[in-house]
């Protein structure tokens, strides 16, 4: 158990529909990371924040939009869902931001099916 | 574009065998390194990291890597694999905020 929690675990839902996906860092991290992993597009860091600021941003679709909240929880929410988003959906956090030693420690992931 | 590559999809070993995983990357500049494990059903786990320093990097389980700059390369090691090493391999990159990673090598010991 890394201490980072994923709720959902999983979610059916159908194309069009938007969706919520929530992590909980361990105790302590300041960062919150997302990350896709599909079978054609293999695993994607989507983005970060920091103690409630985005810090770094990869290839995440303009319908995907996240956010960490005062308490370091985190959101992502997935709009206009599509067939090719189906995924496991990661989170991990860490105590420091993207480029600093500290380690990522990765949650169970929300498996996300659109129908 | 940045990339990482993983030129091996699949391996399949038998039990005590050697094990190297192949790791390139296209990043200029400083780059931290990253190999991730992924065991049947279970998240993601970090293996070792390379910031700076030392290029031979020990990480957890017996597994090792080296950072050969020049080649661009940062090439997963296990002298002898395990039956419960059977996982997915994921080798990472981070430059300038900018993560990527490689598309997994699938590992299959054979007991």
């Amino acid at each position: 158990d890394s201490g980072v929690t994923q709720t959902p675990k999983h979610l059916i839902t159908a194309t069009g529909q938007r969706v919520t996906l929530r992590c909980s860092p361990r105790s302590g991290d300041l960062s919150v990371y997302w990350y896709q992993q599909s079978l054609d597009q293999g695993l994607q860091f989507l983005i970060q924040y920091y103690n409630g600021e985005e810090r770094a941003k990869g290839n995440i679709l303009e319908r995907f939009s996240a956010q960490q909240f005062p308490d370091l929880h985190s959101e992502l929410n997935l709009s206009s869902l599509e067939l090719g988003d189906s995924a496991l959906y990661f989170c991990a956090s860490s105590v420091a931001a993207l480029g600093s030693t500290d380690t990522q420690y990765f949650g169970p992931g929300t498996r996300l099916t659109v129908l | 574009a940045q990339s990482v590559s993983q030129h091996n999809h699949h391996v399949i070993l038998s039990e005590a065998a050697s094990l190297e995983l192949g790791c390139n990357y296209s990043y200029g500049g400083t780059v931290n390194l990253f190999w991730y494990v992924q065991y049947p059903g279970q998240h993601l786990q970090l293996l070792l990291k390379y910031f700076s320093g030392d290029p031979l990097v020990k990480g957890i389980k017996g597994f090792e890597a080296e950072f050969i700059k020049s080649k661009f390369s940062f090439n997963l090691r296990k002298p002898s694999v395990q039956w419960s090493d059977t996982a997915e391999y994921f080798c990472a990159a981070v430059n300038n905020n900018d993560m990527r990673f490689g598309a997994g090598t699938r590992l299959t010991v054979k007991p």
